[in-house]
């Protein structure tokens, strides 16, 4: 079945320390696999795309994705997290008309 | 301004009774979804529809029905044989290589 797996479902981070948050993906074909961020409360605010072509991609807030096609995998960076960033990660996958998630990956961020 | 218009942000119902979330999108997109989410498990799909008048089941429909008479409504009833109802219910439009939520719905069944 085609899925998305977010391994990690907590991570702690201190303010100012990187960030990665892992993906991992089982498609047939390279999917469309997208980021989000959900913050308490809200709805989810997309941080980045990818479809095909360069395999780093760029977002908002500072974050990038890189596509790995030997490793099924479309891993989230951020260099120096903020105390802003504390929030629920959710990678997504979708083909067609489709979109399935991961579980999310929780951030909290420590002073 | 575009976009995906949920309501009500809150709903609070009684145990046995069904209840419909309504979905309103003004993007003319053809295909709309809808998504449960719980803490710990995510999106999971209920149900979604790439066209008027038609519709598929997602991973989790039991216990939940959809309508789409028309391009920008998507409404989703909750019925009583759904187990457990309460959750936070968020719905999408899908557009080209993007998806467009709503702000949500957060459902609690007393």
């Amino acid at each position: 079945a085609q899925s998305v797996t977010q391994p990690d479902i907590h991570i702690t981070v201190s303010e100012g320390a990187s960030l990665e948050l892992r993906c991992n993906y089982s498609y047939g074909a390279t999917p469309y696999l997208f980021w989000y961020v959900q913050s308490p409360g809200q709805g989810l605010q997309l941080l980045l795309k990818y479809f095909s072509g360069d395999t780093l991609v760029q977002g908002i807030k500072g974050f990038e994705a890189e596509f790995k096609r030997s490793q099924s995998s479309f891993n989230l960076r951020k260099p120096s997290v903020h105390w802003s960033d504390a929030a629920e990660y959710f990678c997504a996958g979708g083909d067609d008309y489709k979109l399935s998630f991961g579980a999310g990956t929780t951030v909290t961020v420590r002073a | 301004d575009g976009g995906i218009t949920q309501s009500p942000k809150y709903l609070f119902r009684k145990e046995g009774q069904n209840v419909t979330l309504s979905c309103e999108q003004n993007l003319n997109h053809d295909a709309m979804y809808w998504y449960r989410q719980d803490p710990g498990q995510g999106l999971r799909l209920i149900y979604y529809s790439q066209i008027v008048n038609d519709f598929q089941k997602g991973d989790i429909a039991e216990g939940y029905s959809v309508s789409r008479e028309k391009k920008e409504s998507f409404p989703l009833t909750v019925t009583s044989a759904q187990k457990n109802p309460t959750a936070f219910y968020l719905c999408a439009s899908w557009w080209g290589t993007e998806a467009f939520f709503g702000q949500g719905t957060r459902l609690t069944v007393v």
